[in-house]
């Protein structure tokens, strides 16, 4: 069946680290794809996203590039800050009319920055 | 615009009690979702409405009913709360084309003794 695969984690870097949040998915078709932020206390919000193959999505220094090819959709940042400490979520929203837009949630990569 | 909000913030009930969770949003959403959320559970869908007077059963159904009587308000119940209820429960909506992303409200943080 459709489904999205996160890198586990906790993930725990020093400022101004490379980071990398692995996330791949099975669908049919052709899904739009997800990276949503929890920060702590909060309710999720959405990072960016990419509705077709080869799409870049980016916002706050933070992209993801739609692979057809390797059904991945990989979060990454040059240099990551304190401030981005929070869960991260890969998700996807299948292309078929039947779905009724129903999004499929990875489990999540908490990401923990220290200065 | 205030986005999506949930009322309560925070809620404490006993076993057997119950409780409405509401939640607004005021973007014309045609859609609207609840969700919970537990540890090293993801995010996990309750029901969901794709339009005023609908509603449809999602992953985790049981133990919960819901109610879409306006376009801008989707209500979550617990008839009978049980201790596997306790949860952090998120409301959000979206529009119906397909790229368009989920609204979150701030969550409800429900504990069930």
């Amino acid at each position: 069946g459709d489904s999205v695969t996160q890198m586990e984690g906790p993930v725990t870097l020093s400022e101004e680290a490379f980071l990398t949040i692995n996330c791949t998915y099975t669908a049919t078709g052709y899904p739009s794809l997800f990276w949503y932020v929890q920060y702590p206390g909060e309710g999720l919000q959405l990072l960016l996203k990419a509705t077709k193959a080869d799409d870049k999505g980016s916002n706050k220094g933070f992209e993801a590039t739609y692979r057809k090819e390797t059904t991945s959709f990989h979060l990454e940042k040059g240099s990551v800050q304190v401030s981005d400490s929070a869960v991260y979520f890969c998700a996807l929203r299948l292309a078929s009319a039947g779905n009724n837009r129903k999004l499929i949630w990875g489990l999540g990569t908490s990401l923990a920055v220290n200065p | 615009n205030a986005g999506v909000t949930q009322t309560p913030k925070f809620r404490v009930l006993k076993t057997g009690q119950s409780m409405t969770l509401l939640c607004a949003q005021d973007m014309n959403h045609e859609y609207m979702y609840w969700y919970r959320q537990d540890p090293g559970m993801g995010l996990r869908l309750i029901h969901y409405s794709v339009g005023e007077g609908t509603t449809a059963k999602g992953e985790v159904p049981d133990g919960y009913n819901v109610s879409r009587l306006k376009k801008q308000n989707f209500l979550l119940g617990l008839e009978s709360a049980a201790p596997s209820q306790t949860s952090v429960y998120f409301c959000a909506s979206s529009y119906k084309r397909q790229g368009d992303e989920q609204y979150f409200g701030p969550g409800t943080r429900l504990t069930v003794t």
